[in-house]
């Protein structure tokens, strides 16, 4: 099955741009996705991508995807204190739609 | 009710005791989910229903049971808790046409 892997911690000073990255291992994924968790919240659709494009820019969210290396990030410009959240990839495998879940990166704005 | 909702919010329970975790959405949406969030583990699918009346079993079923009775309801069950099922639990519902995963609130289970 799907393997998704992020790092854990990602600290930033406000303003800063901020990267999340992510590696997944199922090359057959159509759309992986990037959701955020505020403190005691459930999860939050921030943006998705599909399989065969390589950017989408959402505002102050870019989404870039290398297929080849099967490297999602997420990059967020102008970084704010109520960025402050986990930060969840996820990939959807082609045929369902059940999705696999990164370990989640925990993003901390400092002012 | 707007969106999904989950009750209860949290639980302290025994070990060895039946608990049920109730899950609500009210946007008709075909497909709903059961998953449990831990520490270091991201979230993992516990169960899954495509649609009303059928399910299917996510990465981590052992010891969880669901039913799909009708298009808005997807109960969790825990037969007989175990120390290992404390975490959050976050239940979610799609759109057959729309790929996005709408989740609840949570609810937080500690079993002693």
């Amino acid at each position: 099955g799907e393997d998704v892997e992020q790092s854990l911690f990602l600290s930033v000073r406000e303003g800063d741009s901020s990267v999340i990255n992510c590696t997944y291992t199922d090359s057959s994924s159509t759309y992986l996705y990037w959701y955020k968790q505020e403190p005691g919240a459930g999860l939050q659709l921030l943006t998705y991508i599909f399989s065969n494009m390589d950017m989408k820019q959402d505002q102050r969210l870019t989404v870039l995807l290398n297929k080849k290396d099967k490297h999602l990030s997420l990059r967020i410009a102008d970084t704010q204190t109520g960025d402050s959240a986990i930060y969840f990839c996820a990939g959807l495998t082609g045929g369902g739609n059940k999705l696999t879940f990164g370990t989640g990166t925990q993003l901390k704005v400092e002012l | 009710i707007a969106g999904i909702t989950q009750a209860p919010t949290s639980q302290i329970l025994a070990a060895g005791r039946r608990m049920t975790l109730r899950c609500t959405q009210d946007m008709r949406h075909n497909a709903m989910y059961w998953y449990r969030q831990d520490l270091g583990l991201g979230l993992r699918l516990i169960h899954y229903s495509n649609t009303a009346g059928t399910t299917g079993k996510g990465e981590v079923p052992d010891g969880y049971s669901v039913s799909r009775a009708n298009t808005d309801d997807f109960p969790l069950t825990l037969a007989s808790a175990v120390p290992s099922q404390t975490s959050v639990y976050f239940c979610a519902s799609s759109d057959q046409d729309n790929n996005e995963q709408f989740f609840g609130p949570g609810t937080r289970l500690t079993v002693l």
